[in-house]
This record gives C-alpha cells, structure tokens and sequence, in this order.
C-alpha cells in the first residue's frame, strides 16, 4: 500500500526566500508524482507532474524533482512571495489507472 | 476551453439522508475520478469512471455509488449519510492513458 508523507506540515517564510518542500512515498514503483496547490476551502490547481522516466520539471519559479531510488520528491519555489501562500499537496500514481494516492499537503505562509 | 466544474459548492444534510454531488469534466475528458478530503487532510481516492464503467475503487463502503453519461458528466451519491462524510468532495478529470488529473472546486458537504 502506498504511503505518501509531506514534512513539515507548515512552514512560514518571509518574502523573497527560497524553499524547498518534501514529499516521500513507501513504493518506488510510481507511474508518475504531481504537486498540487490549494488555496483555503478551493479545489486543486496542477502545478507540475514528473512521469516516472523523468528527474525534474520546471514551470515559471517552481522546479520539482523526483528520486525513485529513495522515494523522495521535492517542490523548489524560488523568490517567494505572499501570493504562493497556499497548502502545497503532492500526489503519487502507481499505474495509468487514476488512483492517487496524496500526502496531507504542506501549509505555507510567506510573509511580506 | 472550460475547466472541471461541480455542482452544489455547499450542501448541508442530515444523518441517514441521501446526497447527489455532479462534476462536468474538462473538454475531451473522457476519465472521471471523485475524492473526499477531510479538513486538513489529502483527498482520499473514492472510485474512477471511464466511458461510463467503474474501473477503479478505494477503500469506501458500498452506500458511495457512481454513475457516469455519455457526455463524461458524473455523479456522486451518497446513501445513508454519517457525520463522518462531512467533507470536500472534489472531482478530477483526464484523459484516459494520461495521468495529469484536472481538478473542480469541489463541493462541501456537511452532515448534521
């Protein structure tokens, strides 16, 4: 069974910090990981999505890459800025199938 | 192009009663996924639809049921409502053999 685990559960930065968030899953035998955001009470906005033959993929400040080999994903946001205060969720697929398995997300509050 | 939309944003419902949650999926859309998420929590993989069959199941009682049209709309219902369905309700959509899942805003169900 899958497991999915994102360290911390919140984070509060100031303004124009860099930062990293974690995503680890139990099994390396992924189809494909995709991080998401949540704003308050909001559905899911798709960020980025790594397939499994991939190591990173870039969009705008956000890089995320991914390691099968030890079951670890993470989500660099460059230059923060109050609008990406949000909570940050990451999601593993084991086949084509649909299910997703997501971590509890990670809540972050950039400071002006 | 319209995006993956749901239909109530709120529902408020009793203990025992039944509920019916709607999602139109995004444009050429044909594979359709529903998820609950509980407050402060990822969602929770409920089942997925592809060309109107069921073809994909989590772990949630029989008394969750789904239909999907030929159009790729769906429906969520819900029988016999416990205060522990009190949840988002969030749908996601995509294309079959493509895993980048589209999500709606969700619907907030609230069981008293």
């Amino acid at each position: 069974k899958q497991e999915v685990t994102q360290i911390p559960a919140a984070l509060s930065v100031p303004e124009g910090e860099n930062l990293v968030l974690n995503c680890s899953f139990t099994d390396s035998a992924i189809y494909n990981l995709q991080w998401f955001r949540q704003d308050p009470g909001k559905g899911l906005t798709s960020l980025l999505l790594i397939q499994s033959s991939q190591r990173e993929q870039t969009s705008g400040r956000l890089n995320a890459s991914l390691d099968k080999s030890s079951g670890r994903s993470t989500l660099y946001i460059a230059a923060s800025q109050p609008g990406d205060s949000a909570t940050y969720l990451c999601a593993v697929a084991n086949t084509n199938a649909g299910k997703s398995t997501f971590g509890d997300g990670t809540t972050l509050t950039v400071k002006p | 192009e319209t995006g993956v939309t749901q239909s109530p944003t709120h529902l408020i419902k009793t203990r025992g009663q039944q509920v019916t949650l709607r999602c139109s999926s995004q444009s050429g859309h044909n594979t359709v996924s529903w998820y609950q998420q509980a407050l402060g929590q990822g969602p929770q993989f409920i089942f997925q639809y592809y060309r109107e069959e069921e073809n994909g199941r989590g772990n949630f009682p029989p008394r969750f049921s789904g239909l999907q049209f030929p159009n790729y709309s769906s429906e969520l219902n819900v029988n016999a409502l416990e205060l522990d369905d009190s949840a988002l309700y969030l749908c996601a959509s995509r294309i079959g053999g493509y895993n980048e899942q589209f999500f709606g805003p969700g619907t907030r169900l609230t069981v008293l």
